[in-house]
């Protein structure tokens, strides 16, 4: 079993509807949960991240993050065609944990279609 | 541009030759990371540098990989005898804080 599971999709919205992308992971130790946009052949950018259990709102954006169930959601509103990428997300333990690493999920893979 | 830059974009090697790529990073970030990204799957971690040390190494990076950052700055990933399962995104990604880490636009390599 993989530390982070992620649905790969690919996952196909109209345009302005609401869009949940999710992860579950394993590792206890893991404090930090990060969401990354990709777009096709560049590099990943992070969106948002959030420390421990709760929710954080960016905009359309909204990250939740639940440990008690080991569960990570991201949720966009009134999604727009700029939105289709590929949507990582990432993992770390929190301090003291040395290096840094992520862990990341395989991506789920968005097309949001006008 | 203050972002993380990486050269080449793109490789094309024949099987067997050495390939080096180099990361520039965000210049006041004192941690750099090396991630490999293949087809359909997440990036996964190679190696971690603070300041010109390594500190860390996956098991992932067999012997034929070799990473240096001297004095603290940019940084060079070499594979030494390539293989097709060489084939993959390598993406850098610096960082000051445990929580932003900015990745550059990956160096893609093709073993032929």
């Amino acid at each position: 079993q993989k530390e982070v599971e992620q649905d790969p999709g690919p996952l196909s919205v109209p345009e302005g509807a609401i869009v949940s992308l999710n992860c579950t992971y394993s590792n206890s130790a893991f404090q930090y949960f990060m969401w990354y946009r990709q777009y096709s052949r560049k590099g990943p950018e992070l969106l948002m991240y959030t420390y421990s259990s709760g929710n954080k709102e960016d905009g359309r954006f909204t990250a939740q993050v639940d440990k008690s169930s080991k569960y990570i959601s991201l949720f966009i509103r009134d999604s727009q065609p700029s939105d289709s990428a590929t949507y990582l997300c990432a993992t770390r333990e929190g301090p003291g944990a040395g290096s840094y690493q992520l862990t990341f999920g395989k991506g789920t893979k968005l097309s949001v279609i006008p | 541009d203050t972002g993380v830059s990486q050269d080449p974009r793109h490789k094309i090697t024949k099987r067997g030759q050495n390939v080096t790529f180099r990361c520039d990073p965000i210049s006041e970030h004192n941690r750099l990371y090396w991630y490999r990204q293949t087809l359909g799957q997440g990036p996964e971690f190679l190696t971690y540098f603070q300041n010109e040390a390594q500190l860390e190494k996956s098991r992932l990076l067999s012997d034929r990989f070799s990473a240096e950052r001297p004095k603290g700055s940019f940084s060079t990933l070499e594979i030494q005898r390539t293989e097709q399962g060489d084939s993959a995104m390598y993406l850098c990604a610096s960082t000051l804080t445990p929580t932003e880490a900015f990745f550059g636009q990956g160096t893609r390599l093709t073993v032929v």
